[in-house]
Parts: structure tokens; sequence; C-alpha cells
């Protein structure tokens, strides 16, 4: 299967402090990619679909001021939580769509904790 | 839009034998559905899939089931192993590229 990454595996930050995760797509180019939020003992909540070269569309409810993505390259996709707060604590994954096959791969998640 | 339950919340069978999790959608136009694998602080792994135009696929000693006229899908895992334990999720294909999941299966093999 296809290989997506996560940069990094966990982060901790202070509140009022943003915080940057990269997914990248290592063997395949990922024209979209999505990224999901995970509470504890939950399932995987859609925040966003990143096309390559276009703004980001956001789901009903989130933030896009504050969960900030950018997609500029066909192998990377970035997630930015500005002014990150403790109820932000949570677990990000992204995924990459392998277009041809209707397939999404995921990567292996960004665990973040604010203080 | 799309929505997908999924069934049981929580499944223990002892070590060799089979275990079924069912999901069902609302939406009849999804043709593709996913079954991923998360383990404890890792992303969700796909474990098989199956496309609208067939009934049944199997890989070893996982296979999944498509009914699309009840609109009901089934992950089912046989000889089951201590290393199948972990959280699964079903999924449907919605709106062309985005992916609907079921509320998760802890699923825990019991030696």
């Amino acid at each position: 299967g296809a290989v997506v990454s996560q940069h990094p595996s966990w982060v901790i930050c202070k509140s009022g402090t943003s915080v940057k995760i990269e997914c990248r797509s290592l063997d395949f180019q990922a024209t979209t990619m999505f990224w999901y939020r995970q509470f504890p003992k939950q399932s995987l909540m859609l925040m966003a679909t990143s096309n390559e070269g276009s703004k980001a569309t956001y789901e009903q409810g989130v933030e896009k001021d504050k969960f900030l993505i950018n997609h500029a390259s066909l192998t990377l996709s970035t997630l930015t939580v500005t002014s990150a707060h403790p109820e932000d604590s949570s677990f990000y994954i992204c995924s990459g769509l392998v277009r041809a096959l209707e397939t999404q791969y995921f990567g292996p998640g960004t665990r973040l904790l604010v203080l | 839009g799309e929505n997908v339950e999924q069934h049981p919340s929580t499944l223990s069978v002892q070590e060799g034998d089979s275990a079924v999790i069912k999901c069902t959608y609302s939406d009849s136009a999804s043709n593709y559905f996913p079954w991923y694998k998360q383990e404890l602080g890792k992303g969700p792994q796909l474990i098989i899939d199956i496309r609208s135009n067939v009934g049944e696929k199997k890989d070893q000693r996982i296979a999944v089931t498509l009914n699309k006229t009840a609109k009901h899908f089934s992950l089912h895992i046989t000889e089951t192993q201590p290393e199948d334990s972990a959280v699964y999720f079903c999924a449907a294909f919605w709106g062309a590229q985005k992916l609907v999941f079921g509320q998760g299966t802890r699923l825990t093999i019991n030696p």
C-alpha cells in the first residue's frame, strides 16, 4: 500500500502558541489529502479536505482561521493549529487519496497536547 | 449525507474463533467500502476493501461481504490471533472522495 508520513509524531506546546504538522505522501502523488481529528475512544472526524494548489474545504464546525491548511505540492500538506488551547489537544491524522484506486492511506498520526 | 452505523462497539472472542463486525450505510450511491485496523497510538491501516460490483472478497483470514440491496457490509476474521486485537473501522466512500467512518469496534482476542 501507499505510504504516508507525519511529522512530528507528538508535540507538547503552551496555550496560545501555534503548532505545525506535516503530512507527506512518500511513494505517490496525492492531489487530495484529508485531515482528521480523533478524540480518545472515538471515531475519526474529518476536519478538512486539502487539494493541491487550491484552498482547503472545511467541514461544518471547523474554524478555518484556527486550523490553517496548506497543500503547496503534490506530496506535502501542512496543518497549523493557531493559538492552540487545551481543548485542541487530540490525535491528528492525515491521509492521502490514491485517486486511481479511490483509496485513502493514512499517516501514523500526531498527538498534540496543549498545556 | 452519508451515515455509517457499526456494530458491535466491543467484541471479545477466544483465540482461534471467528469475529464478525457489521456495518450499514445510508447512501445507496456509495460504491467503495474499506475496512481499517487501528492499533493504539497509530494511524488506521487499510486491511481490506470491497467495491459495489462484487459481493465478497477474501484475503487469507480476512473476508468482507457486501449486500447492496440491504446496504450493509461485514468484516469476517477467522482463526483469530492475539495480534488481531485492535479497533476496527468500517467506512463508506461518499461524495466522490470523502470517507465516512463507522463508530469503531474494539476487538479483543483472549488467549
